[in-house]
């Protein structure tokens, strides 16, 4: 059964750092492109970036509102994904979600059950 | 970057309604397009992907047509574990969400 469980967030003040990491079971991690989706209290959802395998070169992809200030990387040894964030706003704040993708397109099939983040001072 | 409007933002519907969703994207997506079911507190569920493909396990009351900038999600016959916010979602171009739609007890 495949399984993500998203760790770390937390209450943050603007402009602050915090760093996500989600585990996964139930599937080989290395093969698989993961994403981060955020949704912020009462709102729709918003991709945050995605990470694709070492066989494609763990290249990384970043929406405009977090380009700059958050980082994706994923260590295949921990089947782990993480996410930095730093120089956060109080617009961050959302419950964050780790995603697979399937196969090689944008697709995603698997969510874990996300992590709150609040930005506030 | 492109652009997904859903419509309406929210329905009002009864069980055993039928139910119609509209999405377009601000250019074409070929077939590119998934449906997800969201309810309070839990995160997403694929439905529908290549806009017509259905997930599965799901329940063949829901199905997706449409290509290029125009599609739908129909829910024949609405069950009461339906009442959700569907949102659509281009993979044509990175990704990218429509607003969501929020199916609500008449």
């Amino acid at each position: 059964e495949v399984q993500l469980e998203e760790s770390g967030g937390g209450l943050v003040k603007p402009g602050g750092s915090l760093r996500l990491s989600c585990a996964a079971s139930g599937f080989t991690f290395s093969n698989v492109w993961v994403s981060w989706v955020r949704q912020a209290p009462g709102k729709g959802l918003e991709w945050v970036g995605r990470i694709k395998t070492k066989t494609d070169g763990e290249t990384t992809d970043y929406a405009a509102p977090v380009k700059g200030r958050f980082s994706i990387s994923r260590d295949d040894s921990k089947n782990t994904l993480y996410l930095q964030m730093n120089s956060l706003k109080t617009e961050d704040t959302a419950v964050y979600y780790c995603t697979t993708h399937r196969g090689i397109v944008n697709l995603l099939d698997f969510w874990g059950q996300g992590t709150l983040v609040t930005v506030s001072s | 970057d492109i652009q997904m409007t859903q419509s309406p933002s929210t329905l009002s519907a009864s069980v055993g309604d039928r139910v119609t969703i509209t999405c377009r994207a601000s250019q074409s997506i070929s077939s590119w397009l998934a449906w997800y079911q969201q309810k309070p507190g839990k995160a997403p569920k694929l439905l529908i992907y290549a806009a017509s493909s259905l997930e599965s396990e799901v329940p063949s009351r829901f199905s997706g047509s449409g290509s290029g900038t125009e599609f739908t999600l129909t829910i024949t016959s609405l069950q009461p574990d339906d009442f959700a916010t569907y949102y659509c979602q281009q993979y044509n171009t990175y990704l990218t969400f429509g607003q969501g739609t929020k199916v609500e007890i008449k």
